[in-house]
């Protein structure tokens, strides 16, 4: 089974506006953590974000915010204000307890258009 | 501060040649990783240090895949007899084990391209 899905291969977005892209995880620990990053066309990838399993605060990261719904074990990524330099690959991770190890997901293609 | 390099950025090998690719930490980095991502997918986990200790290698695709860390800082990923599959790009990431939630952070990637 996958550890990360992302279902959105692709994705449209007007600036400025706000867009969400999925993701969702299956780990049987307790313990975890989720990270999102962004990899444009030079090809780093770029951290965003991080939520850990026990937080119970969504995490926030100036226009980027994680909508962590533990139950349904999806840790959704919100870009608010969107601009064109957000334009990229979005990769879900997880880290699981006592691992160091990221699982990635497939990404998700974004493009903000004007 | 600088951050995770490598190099070569690009590297374009003849089916069979070996190959080494280089990986500088940020510095004071003590856990380093390395990780293939082959077109349109997510990255796959290689293998791990920390300090100069490789304390998981189960990612490696096979025994032509080998990775170094003598002195705790330079890593470097050799695959020896380069097969097409091998193509892909190879991320090195380092994290630091005292800071939490221990974020790895990314170099730029080498794309291998076997001919």
């Amino acid at each position: 089974a996958q550890k990360i899905t992302q279902t959105q291969p692709g994705m449209f977005v007007q600036e400025k506006e706000a867009v969400t892209l999925d993701c969702t995880y299956d780990t049987s620990d307790q313990s975890y953590g989720l990270f999102w990053y962004k990899q444009p066309s030079s090809g780093e990838m770029i951290f965003l974000i991080y939520q850990g399993s026990y937080d119970e605060q969504n995490a926030t990261e100036g226009r980027y915010s994680l909508n962590f719904q533990k139950a349904r074990k999806s840790a959704n990524l919100v870009i608010s204000a969107s601009q064109l330099g957000d334009s990229a690959m979005y990769f879900c991770a997880m880290r699981e307890r006592g691992g160091n190890k990221l699982t990635f997901g497939t990404g998700t293609q974004l493009k903000v258009e004007l | 501060g600088a951050g995770v390099s490598q190099s070569p950025r690009y590297k374009v090998a003849k089916r069979g040649q070996d190959v080494a690719l280089r990986c500088d930490p940020i510095s004071g980095h003590v856990s380093l990783f390395w990780y293939q991502q082959a077109l349109g997918q997510g990255p796959e986990f290689l293998t791990y240090f920390q300090n100069e200790a490789q304390l998981d290698k189960s990612g490696l695709p096979s025994d032509r895949f080998f990775a170094e860390r003598p002195e705790g800082s330079v890593s470097t990923l050799k695959i020896q007899r380069t097969q097409q599959e091998d193509s892909a790009v190879y991320l090195c990431a380092s994290s630091s084990p005292g800071q939490a939630p221990d974020t790895q952070y990314f170099g730029p990637g080498t794309r291998l391209t076997v001919l």
